[in-house]
C-alpha cells in the first residue's frame, strides 16, 4: 500500500516556540493532504485540508494563523504550530489521499512544556 | 449532536466471542463510510470500507443502514490481537472530498 511518513515522530518544546511537522507521501503524489489532531482518549479531529499550490482550508474553530500549513510540492505538506502552548500538546496526524483511499502518517506527538 | 457518534465502550469479551459495534452519523448526504483500527499511540489503519450492500472480509463484516443512518462492524471469533480501538469514519458531505469525520472510537479488549 501507499506510504506516508511524518517527521519528527515526537517533539518536546518550550512554550512560545514554533514547531514544524512534515508529512510526505513516499511513493505517490498527493494534491490533497489532511491534518488531524488527537487529544488523549478522544477521536481524531480534522484541522485542515492542505492543497498543493493553494491555500489550506481550515475547519471551524482552527486558527489559521496559529497552525500554518504549506503544501509546496505534490509529496510534502508541512504544519507549523506557531507560539506553541501546553494546550497544543497533542498527537498530530497527517493523511494523504490516493484515489479514494486515505493513507495516514505515523503521527507526531507534540509536548509543549 | 456530534457528526459521528460511537459508544466508547470498553467492550470486554472472551476469545472466540462475536462482538458488534455501531456508529451513527448525522449528515444524511454522506456517501462514504469506513472502519479504522487504531492501536495505542499509533495512527489509524483502514480496516475496511463500508458498502451499501454490506461487505465481509474474513471475520469482519460491515453493514450500512442509510434509513437509520448508522454503520456497524461485526467481528466473529475474536482474537487477542483484535484488542484495539475501532474508529468509524464518514466522509463529510455528499461529494467525496476526502474530509473524514471520525467517531470517538470504541475500545475492544479481548481476554483469554
Amino acid at each position: 500500500g501507499a506510504v506516508v511518513s511524518q517527521h519528527p515522530s515526537w517533539v518536546i518544546c518550550k512554550s512560545g516556540t514554533s514547531v514544524k511537522i512534515e508529512c510526505r507521501s513516499l511513493d505517490f503524489q498527493a494534491t490533497t493532504m489532511f491534518w488531524y489532531r488527537q487529544f488523549p482518549k478522544q477521536s481524531l479531529m480534522l484541522m485542515a485540508t492542505s492543497n498543493e499550490g493553494s491555500k489550506a482550508t481550515y475547519e471551524q474553530g482552527v486558527e489559521k494563523d496559529k497552525f500554518l500549513i504549506n503544501h509546496a510540492s505534490l509529496t510534502l505538506s508541512t504544519l507549523t504550530v506557531t507560539s506553541a502552548h501546553p494546550e497544543d500538546s497533542s498527537f498530530y496526524i497527517c493523511s494523504a489521499r490516493r484515489l479514494d483511499t486515505q493513507y495516514f502518517g505515523p503521527g507526531t506527538r507534540l509536548t509543549v512544556l | 449532536r456530534k457528526e459521528v457518534e460511537q459508544d466508547p465502550g470498553p467492550f470486554n469479551v472472551p476469545e472466540g466471542a462475536t462482538v458488534a459495534f455501531n456508529c451513527t452519523y448525522s449528515n444524511s448526504a454522506s456517501q462514504s463510510f469506513f472502519w479504522y483500527r487504531q492501536d495505542c499511540r499509533k495512527e489509524p489503519k483502514l480496516l475496511m470500507s463500508v458498502y451499501s450492500s454490506g461487505n465481509e472480509d474474513g471475520r469482519f463484516t460491515a453493514q450500512l443502514n442509510r434509513a437509520s443512518q448508522y454503520i456497524s462492524l461485526l467481528i466473529r471469533d475474536s482474537k487477542l490481537s483484535d484488542s484495539a480501538t475501532y474508529l468509524c469514519a464518514v466522509n463529510r458531505g455528499a461529494s467525496n472530498t476526502g474530509k473524514l469525520i471520525f467517531g470517538q472510537g470504541t475500545t475492544l479488549q479481548v481476554k483469554p
